[in-house]
């Protein structure tokens, strides 16, 4: 199993620009969550889903959209990218509400 | 939401002694408490959790201890190794299906 794997690992965004943020895992799980990490802030949630076509809002959902069409995807959106959108952009999944498994990131600078 | 206190910030131990890292949470409710790694550049990974029903579990050189009274759980490393140095999140999970992360302890562990 690949686990959770994140395309682009890095990328350069000029203020105004849009972007996916891929997300996929192999693991048939259930949950998934995108979270951002900024430096000494540790990890929020951005939006999570608990299931294919299910989607909710985290803790900083503004500026970004999800969509689950399938168990495997779950794709990030931003739309009008802000420099406030710089940080480090993790995908993780779950079977249950409980162990959740990491994917490496997607480092995002917007200038 | 849940609320998650980690401390401290920084820990700074040499090879051979122990690692303590405390996290306070707020939602009496909670019953999961999971700790995760992040080396530098990767996605966190978790190493060792804990459910409400529980007091203390161990697995080789870690353990968490869990005292639900006063709402805190800890993290103890023994016989500490220049590769246990890393990022340290604690969580506990929110009113819905994540987790709410603690800000992270960078452990320095110097031979």
């Amino acid at each position: 199993n690949a686990g959770v794997t994140q395309t682009p690992k890095f990328r350069i965004l000029k203020i105004g620009q849009s972007m996916t943020l891929q997300c996929t895992q192999d693991m048939n799980h259930n949950y998934m969550y995108w979270y951002r990490q900024d430096p000494g802030m540790g990890l929020k949630l951005i939006y999570y889903s608990v299931g294919a076509g299910i989607t909710d809002k985290g803790e900083v959902p503004n500026g970004y959209n999800v969509s689950r069409s399938t168990t495997e995807d779950f794709p990030l959106r931003l739309e009008l990218a802000a420099p406030s959108q710089t940080s480090v952009y993790f995908c993780a999944s779950s079977y249950s509400e409980f162990e959740q498994f990491f994917g490496p990131g997607t480092r995002l600078t917007v200038l | 939401g849940e609320n998650v206190e980690q401390h401290p910030s920084t820990l700074s131990v040499q090879e051979g002694d122990s690692a303590v890292i405390k996290c306070t949470y707020s939602d009496s409710a909670s019953n999961y408490f999971p700790w995760y790694k992040q080396e530098l550049g990767k996605g966190p990974q978790l190493i060792i959790d804990i459910r409400s029903n529980v007091g203390e579990k161990k697995d080789q050189r870690i353990a968490v201890t869990l005292n639900k009274t006063a709402k805190h759980f800890s993290l103890h490393i023994t016989e500490t190794q220049p590769e246990d140095s890393a990022v340290y999140f604690c969580a506990a999970p929110n009113s819905g299906y994540a987790l709410n992360f603690g800000k992270g302890t960078s452990l320095l562990v110097t031979p």
